[in-house]
């Protein structure tokens, strides 16, 4: 397997613009988790899902961010306008039951 | 509630052994993971403990885990300049540690000569 998919690796975009994050996770697992990572906040846990059901939201910033998962081996994180303060590493990891989760390399955005 | 904290630098000399500590706060973990991040690259699993154990020892490295007062530590001996990196530790939560990964803002270690 080829591990944790993410795309793009580079995002820059302009404030106000429409941006979405994609993932592929690792075949046969069952939860996927998106993940922000910033120097000021260090890595928040943004959103998972188990069994392509959104579970746990409460990281989610605001309401301009949404994730979806229509199906096992794929999953989006839309932001809806961007802005400035987005500007993060984004990473989407999963896992099996009970077993450590596999990050991908991550989606750098810049919001101008 | 749910929170992971970390010291956020360590400095060590090339040789010597590092020690990086964490606390977290939900009794209810049932593994706690120590995670590796090298520059512009995600995190990788250095190594884990199920929380009824006390110590778990890997070549190099050695988790240390008092539950009883929520500490996890991960002693790195011999550390090389290819250690430096950032370490996150991490707590499993719900059953079987399946729900949710929590993770502390990590610890950038930085060995010199």
């Amino acid at each position: 397997d080829a591990g944790v998919i993410q795309s793009p690796r580079h995002e820059v975009t302009e404030m106000g613009q429409e941006v979405t994050l994609r993932c592929k996770p690792i075949s046969g697992h069952n939860s996927l988790f998106w993940y922000r990572q910033t120097m000021m906040r260090g890595l928040e846990l943004l959103i998972y899902f188990n069994n392509n059901v959104p579970i746990d939201d409460s990281g989610m910033p605001e309401d301009r961010f949404s994730a979806k998962m229509p199906n096992a081996s794929f999953s989006t994180l839309k932001i809806q306008p961007s802005e400035p303060r987005d500007s993060a590493v984004y990473f989407c990891a999963s896992r099996e039951l009970n077993t450590e989760a596999f990050f991908g390399q991550g989606t750098r955005l810049t919001v101008v | 509630g749910e929170d992971v904290e970390q010291s956020l630098f360590l400095s060590v000399r090339e040789g010597d052994s590092s020690v990086i500590n964490c606390t977290y706060t939900d009794s209810s973990s049932t593994y706690l993971y120590w995670y590796k991040q090298e520059p512009g690259a995600g995190l990788q699993l250095l190594t884990y403990i199920f929380s009824n154990m006390d110590m778990k020892q890997d070549q190099r490295l050695t988790v240390l885990l008092n539950k009883k007062d929520k500490h996890l530590s991960l002693r790195i001996a011999d550390t090389q300049t290819g250690d430096s990196a950032i370490y996150f530790c991490a707590e499993g939560l719900g059953s079987g540690g399946y729900n949710k990964l929590i993770f502390g803002a990590g610890t950038r270690l930085a060995v010199h000569p």
